[in-house]
């Protein structure tokens, strides 16, 4: 169990429709990333967000978007969903005391089936 | 533009076979290089970190190396728990607010008994 919770584990939804990815980081964590994982393309990086600052963006589509709370929870908006939006979302975190790191947490992903 | 190309793209082993998985990258200058596992389903999990050519580190079969382009998983006498994807990924020196970590898109292991 790496710490970092995701919900929904898995959404069916149909095109057009808009739905919201939750993500709790590990307890202490300040950094949380958003990376898409499809079969053809492997883990894509969408964004990172840094004690409720967005830090670093990666190929996120105009129709997501992202945001970090207070409690340093994220929400993943993903809006006009397309069958190509369908893949597993995982969301990571990371200590981040200031210097970047790849020593993230990954939580088991949500898996996103647009119809 | 940083890339990570990882081969081969998927490998099948007798049980205590021993092989090497390869991960060859391109960045504007390594801040760090990174090895995950991957379970079907599930969230990668972090193995080690590699800051410079040189480098060795070991966890129980599993040892990585690097080099200045290149990094290997050399799988010792590999059982069958050890099937999973392995991703590589890099960090590299790039600008404060756009450096990111790059994943490659994995080898698949299946260790058979």
């Amino acid at each position: 169990d790496s710490g970092v919770t995701q919900t929904p584990k898995h959404l069916i939804t149909a095109t057009g429709q808009r739905v919201t990815l939750r993500c709790s980081p590990r307890s202490g964590d300040l950094s949380v990333y958003w990376y898409q994982q499809s079969l053809d393309q492997g883990l894509q990086f969408l964004i990172q967000y840094y004690n409720g600052e967005e830090r670093a963006k990666g190929n996120i589509l105009e129709r997501f978007s992202a945001q970090q709370f207070p409690d340093l929870h994220s929400e993943l908006n993903l809006s006009s969903l397309e069958l190509g939006d369908s893949a597993l979302y995982f969301c990571a975190s990371s200590v981040d005391t200031g210097g970047r790191t790849g020593e993230l947490f990954f939580g088991e992903g949500s898996r996103l089936t647009v119809l | 533009e940083d890339q990570v190309t990882q081969s081969p793209e998927a490998l099948r082993l007798q049980e205590g076979e021993s092989s090497s998985l390869n991960c060859s990258y391109t960045v504007s200058g390594l801040r760090g290089l990174f090895w995950y596992r991957q379970d079907p389903g599930k969230g990668p999990e972090f193995l080690f970190t590699l800051y410079s050519a040189g480098e060795e580190k070991e966890k129980e079969r599993l040892k990585a190396t690097l080099t200045k382009k290149e990094s290997f998983l050399h799988i010792t006498a590999p059982k069958p728990e050890d099937s999973a994807t392995y991703l590589c990924a890099v960090l590299g020196w790039g600008s404060y607010n756009t450096d990111k970590l790059i994943f490659g898109t994995g080898t698949r292991l299946q260790v058979f008994p």
